[in-house]
């Protein structure tokens, strides 16, 4: 079983600012079926990223996904008010824990 | 455009069994290669999946969960559906259901989701 480990937990940022956050895999994975998903309060996920840097339809170039193996990332270039929200990673049936990205 | 909606009691009593749907519309259940789970969120915790299927009937389960759970989909009502058996207050949570596209060794992505519907178990 693969487990998926988020971090940080918590990212404390201000609009404007980078967002680096990290998934790690106990083992080996295949980047085809690394996905992330952003979720506001009160909302369902939504699907960001697919194939670990594949964005999905309709999402800013802004958000962008990459890594292979064990380790993959999700980069938000420049934080907009928006983009403060909990983010998963996930592999098949797997999902991460979580990092919640929140307002400095 | 495919969208998805959960329906169900939002009130279960300990040891009973939850039910659920998940109603399709904008498109068929049937068409494309896609897996339709249902996915759970206790409150201010993470997702946890509970389980999937095809349309043709072909189930797969969480194996912390698969004792209790069953999925099946009705293609003539567009409708897929969970029922969790004996449940305890470990099972209140924010359930959705996802349309996840079918790749050759499972689930790539969960494309659409559901609203979400918020299942408490009490007495």
């Amino acid at each position: 079983e693969i487990v998926l480990t988020q971090s940080p937990g918590t990212l404390s940022l201000s609009p404007g600012e980078r967002a680096t956050l990290s998934c790690r895999a106990s083992q080996s994975v295949s980047s085809s079926y690394l996905a992330w998903y952003q979720q506001k309060p009160g909302q369902a996920p939504r699907l960001l990223i697919y194939g670990a840097s594949s964005r999905a339809t309709g999402i800013p170039d802004r958000f962008s996904g990459s890594g292979s193996g064990t380790d993959f990332t999700l980069t938000i270039s420049r934080l907009e008010p928006e983009d403060f929200a909990v983010y998963y990673c996930q592999h098949l049936w797997a999902f991460g824990g979580g990092t919640k990205v929140e307002i400095k | 455009q495919v969208q998805l909606q959960e329906s169900g009691p939002g009130l279960v009593k300990p040891s009973q069994t939850l039910s659920l749907t998940c109603t399709v519309s904008g498109g068929s259940i049937s068409s494309g290669s896609y897996y339709w789970s249902w996915i759970r969120q206790p409150a201010g915790k993470g997702l946890e999946w509970i389980g999937r299927i095809y349309t043709s009937g072909s189930t797969n389960y969480n194996p912390s969960l698969k004792s209790r759970v069953t999925i099946s989909v009705d293609t003539s009502k567009n409708q897929f559906s969970l029922k969790l058996s004996s449940v305890t207050a470990a099972d209140t949570a924010v359930y959705y259901c996802a349309r996840g596209e079918m790749a050759t060794i499972g689930v790539r992505a969960f494309d659409i989701w559901g609203q979400g519907t918020m299942v408490t178990v009490s007495s």
